[in-house]
């Protein structure tokens, strides 16, 4: 079945450097992606719908210069943290729509399996 | 108030029990419900869509009621493996974007 997978599942860096989480649908085309963020013991956040050879849009409270969203292949969308610190250590999650399987709505959305970032 | 509200739990429940989960949803334009499962520090899986009809995939059972904008999960005959986190999902606006509860996390003991 489609896969969407996320590089790296860990990353740990320094406060102040930057850092990219790579999301890619696997076999399968996907104009729009969504990147979610999750804290400890809270749900998960949409923060932005990344889209193909657009600007991504952001969901309130969310800095769009901070987390940097670039979908420059129908394949791939990457989410860059700059200028990471301490507070923006998290659990970040992409997940796309594969529009071209038939099936329901729930049955065709796939979730990355998730990138730990932590800020020392 | 929460776009989608679920008690946190935990519900510690025997083997063989049958426990029930509520959520609450607060945007009447959504159109898509589900059930995912997420164990610790991994990504969520769909368990189940929710039908308004309601509908039942083996031991789970899904119920909605649009009219109340609440959600419901039915287990039956708890498993060990059924020990995670259950959140309730919608999406927002009729669009493909999700919209997650906190969950309610299970502990199903031997």
């Amino acid at each position: 079945g489609a896969v969407v997978s996320q590089h790296p599942s860990w990353v740990i860096c320094k406060s102040g450097t930057s850092v990219k989480i790579e999301c890619r649908s696997l076999d399968f085309q996907a104009t729009t992606m969504f990147w979610y963020r999750q804290f400890p013991k809270q749900s998960l956040m949409l923060m932005a719908t990344s889209n193909e050879g657009s600007k991504a849009t952001y969901e309130q409270g969310v800095e769009k210069d901070k987390f940097l969203i670039n979908h420059a292949s129908l394949t791939l969308s990457t989410l860059t943290v700059t200028s990471a610190h301490p507070e923006d250590s998290s659990f970040y999650i992409c997940s796309a729509r594969d529009l071209g399987s038939t099936g329901g709505f729930g049955n065709t959305i796939y979730f990355g399996e998730g990138s730990w970032l932590t800020v020392v | 108030r929460k776009e989608v509200e679920q008690d946190p739990g935990p519900f510690n429940v025997p083997e063989g029990a049958t426990v029930a989960f509520n959520c609450t949803y607060s945007n009447s334009a959504s159109q898509s419900f589900f059930w995912y499962r997420q164990d610790c520090r991994k990504e969520p899986k769909l368990l189940m869509s929710v039908y308004s009809s309601g509908n039942e995939d083996g031991r789970f059972t899904a119920q909605l009621n649009r009219a109340s904008q609440y959600i419901s999960l039915l287990i039956r005959d708890s498993k060990l493996s059924d020990s995670a986190t259950y959140l309730c999902v919608v999406n927002k606006d009729n669009t493909d974007k999700l919209i997650f509860g906190t969950g309610t996390r299970l502990q199903v003991f031997p």
